[in-house]
């Protein structure tokens, strides 16, 4: 089935620990995206990539490291952890509308 | 930079009635799309509508349509007929050239039966 799957769906982390949040499409599209999501603030853009090879940074980079070595792969990376990236973390591409992951609900404790 | 507002934090509606949800934008592209997304509890994201701003007629999906004003850069959501399983958040989207998706920060939807 064509789509958009993230994982861990679910994580609990420690303070100070690395954490890397894997995306892959199938739909071969060219943009893709990072955002978190929380109460009260909707869906903050955090990092994009319009075409493999290519990264750019959105409201919220700070923390955050993505690449984009192919079409299919876009993993946002967690170099150290802190209690205030405790959040649902959606990735998504796009041929013009968005398509969703499932999320990834973050705790980072 | 553009920006996604929406005013409304949460609404709510008697099951079988109809419902507006506003969204104002702010822009200074002439050329985009603007998008509705609902998010159940599942937390899935699920393509409500979309509205291509070169487009005067407005879109409509069903029981959703929208009332796109783009001189006044509004772009508002009617759901007829609700139904329970409207109940969701409801995010309204912004989406130009630079193909970043601006959101709005959401309205909680509550059918009451």
């Amino acid at each position: 089935i064509a789509g958009i799957t993230q994982a861990p769906t679910s994580q609990i982390l420690a303070a100070g620990r690395r954490m890397t949040l894997r995306c892959t499409q199938d739909m071969r599209h060219n943009a893709m995206y990072w955002y978190r999501q929380d109460l009260g603030l909707g869906l903050r853009l955090i990092h994009y990539s319009n075409t493999a090879g290519t990264t750019g940074k959105g409201e919220v980079p700070d923390g955050y490291s993505v690449s984009r070595a192919n079409t299919d792969d876009f993993p946002l990376t967690l170099a150290s952890a802190v209690p205030s990236q405790t959040s649902v973390y959606f990735c998504a591409s796009s041929p013009g509308e968005a398509f969703f992951g499932q999320g990834t609900r973050l705790t980072v404790v | 930079a553009q920006t996604v507002t929406q005013s409304q934090p949460e609404m709510s509606v008697q099951e079988a009635e109809t419902v507006t949800l506003s969204c104002t934008y702010d822009t200074s592209e002439s050329d985009y799309y603007l998008f509705w997304y609902k998010q159940p509890p599942s937390r899935q994201m699920i393509l409500v509508i979309r509205q291509e701003a070169y487009k005067q007629q407005n879109a409509t999906e069903n029981r959703f349509s929208v009332n796109f004003q783009k001189a006044a850069k509004s772009f508002s959501l009617k759901i007829s007929d609700s139904q329970l399983g409207d109940a969701a958040m409801y995010f309204c989207a912004y989406g130009g050239a630079t193909n970043k998706l601006i959101f709005g920060t959401g309205t909680l939807l509550a059918v009451q039966p």
